[in-house]
């Protein structure tokens, strides 16, 4: 079956820098995505990756490395606004979107 | 620009009762979604149109149904409604031209509850 797997909450410290793993197993590869969604809200697209290596973008970045099927999300920087879930997704071979249940990021002061 | 609006924000609803969930973009996106968002599970694709004229099954379709008549509308009808259908429920849409340029982009999402 196709799997993706984050941890389910973490706490970090306002400006502090975070990482938020996910690893995956899919039928197929064509991109892995972040999303961020705050409580109540709907997902908002942060990244997209779909060769190995770093994608950055302000403060966020976004690794990929398909041979290990895995990825990381990293946050610099951290602000209080940043608490949010995180939502790892990668688009199979039917290019459906496969969803992981998401990592609950908790900022502290 | 308004992106995607969904309709209601939320309902309660009665076990047995029919109801339609309303979603409409701007962005004039060719593909379309619906997906159902549980605690402690990822979202879940319940049906999907990859252009106007077309849908398709989903990973959990059963006890839903979708009609794409236009780019614009992709309501999903639930012909009969069960506790088990009580979710948080997202459309979205995509440009579907493949790699980075298929990123999808989700309504505000419609709260259900089915007593």
């Amino acid at each position: 079956g196709q799997n993706i797997d984050q941890p389910t909450e973490m706490t970090a410290t306002e400006g502090a820098i975070v990482q938020i793993n996910c690893t995956y197993q899919t039928s197929g590869f064509n991109g892995l995505f972040w999303y961020q969604q705050h409580a109540g809200e709907a997902p908002t697209f942060l990244s997209y990756n779909v060769l190995d290596g770093l994608e950055e973008k302000g403060r966020f970045s976004s690794f990929l490395s398909r041979s290990k099927g895995y990825s990381y999300l990293l946050l610099k920087e951290l602000q209080m606004k940043d608490s949010a879930s995180y939502l790892c997704a990668v688009r199979d071979s039917n290019y459906q979107l496969i969803w992981g249940a998401g990592t609950k990021l908790i900022i502290k002061p | 620009i308004a992106g995607i609006t969904q309709a209601p924000t939320s309902q309660i609803l009665a076990a047995g009762r029919r109801m339609t969930l309303r979603c409409t973009q701007d962005m004039r996106h060719n593909a379309m979604y619906w997906y159902r968002q549980d605690l402690g599970l990822g979202l879940r694709l319940i049906h999907y149109s990859n252009t106007a004229g077309t849908t398709g099954k989903g990973e959990v379709p059963d006890g839903y149904s979708v009609s794409r008549a236009n780019t614009d509308d992709f309501p999903l009808t639930l012909a009969s409604a069960v506790p088990s259908q009580t979710s948080v429920y997202f459309c979205a849409s995509s440009d579907s031209g493949g790699g980075a340029a298929d990123t999808q982009y989700f309504g505000p999402g419609t709260r259900l509850t089915v007593l």
